[in-house]
């Protein structure tokens, strides 16, 4: 089947830097990428979400950019905070409402 | 705000037990989704549903079986647990659009099975 994969297992940022999390995904056909976070002990949180017919689109302090041409999406993180360390997860949507996830980015932001 | 809860966030079975995990939502969504997640390998789907009676097949459903007999309920039934099915158990929600919409989680069942 489709899938949706992460470049880094492990992003170590120091704190007050920007972040950059690398999502790759194959299934060209996907509507729309959904960025998550999950603290421990915690479900996913929603974060930002993307359709396929646009390139950027920015919330608070993150910005998530769809590249098409080569599959990749990502998500950036301005300003790096404590409370940001967590796991963030990547997914791909269709049309039905579902969501394939890739295995997740664990976020450690160092002071 | 979304609002999805799951009826316990620990659980402790023996291999066999029938086990039922409830979650339920407060936003009239339409979509609701039953995932595990495990280590390494993500959430995986295990069933779904886009209304009420309705129940679809996930990429992992052997083992489970599903049950929505009212839209805001969700119901996941392991009909005889054994030790592969310890994980941790998400249920989402969303709204049904034409282009799919956001999912949004409950906090999430850590399921043991001894």
């Amino acid at each position: 089947g489709e899938s949706v994969g992460l470049h880094l297992p492990t992003l170590s940022v120091q704190e007050g830097d920007n972040s950059i999390i690398n999502c790759a995904y194959s299934n060209s056909a996907s509507d729309y990428f959904i960025w998550y976070k999950q603290e421990s002990g915690k479900g996913p949180q929603f974060i930002i979400d993307i359709r396929s017919n646009m390139d950027k689109r920015q919330g608070q302090r993150v910005t998530v950019l769809l590249n098409k041409t080569v599959k990749h999406l990502s998500l950036q993180i301005a300003a790096t905070q404590p409370g940001d360390s967590a796991v963030y997860f990547c997914a791909e949507g269709d049309s039905w409402g579902k969501l394939q996830f890739g295995a997740g980015t664990q976020v450690v932001v160092t002071p | 705000d979304v609002k999805v809860t799951q009826s316990s966030r620990y659980l402790v079975k023996r291999t066999g037990e029938k086990v039922f995990l409830e979650c339920v939502q407060d936003m009239d969504h339409e979509n609701m989704f039953w995932y595990r997640q495990d280590p390494g390998l993500g959430l995986r789907l295990i069933y779904f549903s886009y209304d009420v009676k309705m129940k679809e097949k996930g990429d992992i459903p052997e083992g489970y079986s599903v049950s929505r007999e009212k839209k805001e309920r969700f119901s996941l039934i392991l009909e005889s647990a054994s030790t592969n099915q310890t994980s941790m158990y998400l249920c989402a929600s969303s709204k049904q659009g034409a282009n799919g919409d956001t999912q949004y989680f409950g906090p999430g069942t850590r399921l043991t099975v001894l």
